[in-house]
């Protein structure tokens, strides 16, 4: 069991460029989730998808965030603009049905400067 | 009002004591209990579901009280592998599968 897969582990940027963050959930889970975390504001949920459909994006953050979902096995999640406030770790999880715990991949921790 | 509140610590005790964290959630129509562990740079994991009439799992013992919307997790006998931050978490009140997390408290075990 593979668990839920992100890339890359660590991405450095500069202002201004295109960031595309990548997530493959566990095999059989419909929901997908993509979550941010700062030391200042915790973990928060950002957008996410009941097969395949975004259901609530009300947290991203601004425009420059989009996140997409083509097919049950790959999520995918850009910044564009990036800014040095993005920098953060990024989490996607992943869970089967309802009410159920989420499995949490390792993260992308993004630096932008 | 946070969703889900908890006191962020850090909690700091010696190996071999008992030590319990609390949590209030907003959400009265909440269905689903967790708490999570996350260490240091690291993604959360899942520690234990929490279900109505209470839970234990070896050392760690969890308690919900609906109708004050608390729940709580006792660690006994710590260890030093048990540092770390403990999230509590809650579902949503829609049918979606979202999870509200809560800040987490800090447990520091000190030999």
């Amino acid at each position: 069991d593979a668990g839920v897969i992100q890339s890359p582990r660590h991405e450095v940027t500069e202002m201004g460029q295109e960031v595309t963050l990548r997530c493959k959930p566990i095999s059989g889970h419909n929901s997908l989730f993509w979550y941010r975390q700062t030391m200042m504001r915790g973990l928060e949920l950002l957008i996410y998808f009941n097969n395949n459909v975004p259901i609530d994006d009300s947290g991203m953050p601004e425009d420059r965030f989009s996140a997409k979902m083509p097919n049950a096995s790959f999520s995918t999640l850009k910044i564009q603009p990036s800014e040095p406030r993005d920098s953060a770790v990024y989490f996607c999880a992943s869970s089967q049905g309802t009410g159920n715990s989420h499995d949490f991949g390792s993260g992308t921790r993004l630096t932008v400067v | 009002r946070k969703e889900v509140e908890q006191d962020p610590g850090p909690f700091n005790v010696p190996e071999g004591a008992t030590v319990a964290f609390n949590c209030t959630y907003s959400n009265s129509a909440s269905q689903s209990f967790f708490w999570y562990r996350q260490d240091c740079r690291k993604e959360p994991k899942l520690l234990m579901s929490v279900y109505s009439s209470g839970n234990e799992d070896g050392r760690f013992t969890a308690q919900l009280n609906r109708a004050s919307q608390y729940i709580s997790l006792l660690i006994r006998d710590s260890k030093l592998s048990d540092s770390a931050t403990y999230l509590c978490v809650v579902s949503g009140s829609s049918n979606t599968g979202k999870l509200i997390f809560g800040q987490g408290t800090t447990l520091q075990v000190k030999p």
